[in-house]
């Protein structure tokens, strides 16, 4: 069974506090890919990053980063030195290997962010 | 810019009613897909498509239906509402063999 557990339901920051938000995933798949998407208030999901499983190495792009440790099937994504307009719901997301592309959603992470 | 568009951004009918929600890609996507997001549940693949007149069952296919009969253009289909399909419904496209899905701003369906 494919499943992405995102345990934090909200988190409130004041700006310019780093910020780390947690997923855990569970596939027996050997290959898949984990993602990381983020619903502004206008609703629309937008794509943040994509990895394989094969590639376990830390990603960062600007105030983003994400850590992939296949050890603790776990693919945290942190901002640091948070801004208002990083307020969001964020999923993460799991693709199993089944060829259709399908994407497996947790539950999602609420972040506010105060100025 | 890829666009996904969706024909209503908020939708209100009664029970029993049948309900059509379109979606509209440009980009020439092969799949395209549909799913509920609810609080608490995250998104729920409802139907997706691979292809012009193809369709598959995602996790929650139960009191949809879905038609694709162009490439641009998936519709999924409430045969009769019912006010559990309470929810806010958005549509995805991607190419063939890419996992980054674009979505459309999402249509928030109430049903009295």
């Amino acid at each position: 069974a494919q499943k992405v557990t995102q345990a934090q339901t909200e988190i409130s920051v004041v700006e310019k506090e780093d910020v780390t938000l947690d997923c855990v995933y569970e596939t027996r798949d050997t290959t898949y890919y984990l993602f990381w998407y983020k619903q502004p208030p206008s609703g629309e999901l937008v794509f943040l990053i994509r990895r394989n499983s094969f590639d376990e190495q830390n990603e960062i792009s600007g105030r983003y980063s994400w850590n992939f440790q296949k050890s603790t099937s776990s693919f945290n994504f942190t901002i640091t030195a948070s801004q208002v307009v990083d307020s969001a719901v964020y999923f993460c997301a799991l693709a199993p290997n089944t060829g259709f592309q399908k994407l497996v959603f947790g539950t999602g992470t609420r972040l506010l962010v105060s100025p | 810019d890829v666009k996904v568009t969706q024909s209503s951004r908020y939708l209100v009918k009664r029970t029993g009613e049948k309900v059509f929600l379109e979606c509209v890609q440009d980009m020439d996507h092969e799949n395209m897909f549909w799913y509920r997001q609810d609080p608490g549940l995250g998104l729920r693949l409802i139907y997706f498509s691979y292809d012009v007149k193809m369709k598959e069952k995602g996790d929650i296919p139960e009191g949809y239906s879905v038609s694709r009969e162009k490439k641009e253009r998936f519709s999924l289909i409430l045969e009769s509402a019912s006010t559990n399909q309470t929810s806010m419904y958005l549509c995805a496209s991607s190419r063939q063999n890419s996992y980054e899905q674009y979505f459309g701003p999402g249509t928030r369906l109430t049903v009295t």
